[in-house]
């Protein structure tokens, strides 16, 4: 049972352009949403999160939205550039125990 | 931000014996940390939950006898990967619990069983 669905395997996008990464979720129970990054061999790297009572957080380039009526979030990058290739992982959590539920990430491709 | 340290980054071994992984928090106190595994292509998968002074939770479908973890002290916590074979390589990543929705993943430990 995938509670965490990422569906595009793979994402490329211009540099200086837009990259849209989405996800979804099944289960209702989910209170705080966390993107991480992950370069070959290394460890994931947080990114930026949203709680459920929002709908949109923003740092810097990075914007998380949230749409629970949908169960979808979507992370945007812009604009995009090389550094951001990697692999990136939505991670859900629920009950505020910290267990993340990772989606099986997508990875993204900034061409020069 | 705060720090995790994993060691050793990349082991070989050979088919039957023991390896022993080390996860450090070192400017924190991590009360819980998590392990994970992950293959390739694929996403990381939660093995177990380690608490210190007690001992780990592990999810379903992971051997418990033959991944041991120890979370002896607030900054370490180790995972002992007994009679190792081939089928255990794979890429060994823990994280530690800092604040609220924090969690600090380490770089990660390759292990490869000849």
């Amino acid at each position: 049972d995938q509670q965490v669905k990422q569906n595009s395997p793979s994402l490329s996008v211009q540099e200086g352009r837009i990259s849209i990464l989405n996800c979804d979720y099944t289960n209702s129970m989910f209170d705080y949403f966390l993107w991480y990054k992950k370069y070959p061999a290394e460890g994931p790297t947080f990114l930026i999160s949203i709680s459920s009572i929002k709908d949109k957080n923003e740092d810097g380039r990075f914007t998380v939205f949230l749409n629970k009526s949908a169960k979808h979030l979507s992370l945007h990058i812009v604009p995009s550039q090389p550094g951001d290739s990697a692999v990136y992982f939505c991670a859900p959590t629920r009950d505020s125990n910290y267990q993340l539920i990772w989606g099986a990430g997508t990875k993204l491709i900034i061409k020069p | 931000g705060a720090v995790v340290s994993q060691h050793p980054s990349w082991v070989i071994c050979k088919s039957g014996t023991s390896v022993k992984i080390e996860c450090r928090s070192l400017d924190f106190q991590a009360t819980t940390m998590f392990w994970y595994r992950q293959f390739p292509k694929q996403s990381l998968m939660l093995m177990a939950t380690s608490n210190e002074g007690s001992k780990a939770t592990y999810e379903q479908g992971v051997e418990k006898d033959k991944f041991l973890i120890n979370h002896a002290s607030l900054t370490l916590s180790t995972l002992t990967v007994t009679s190792a074979h081939p089928e255990d390589s794979s890429f060994y990543i823990c994280s530690g619990r800092g604040g609220p929705g924090e969690l600090f993943f380490g770089e990660g430990s390759r292990l490869t069983v000849l």
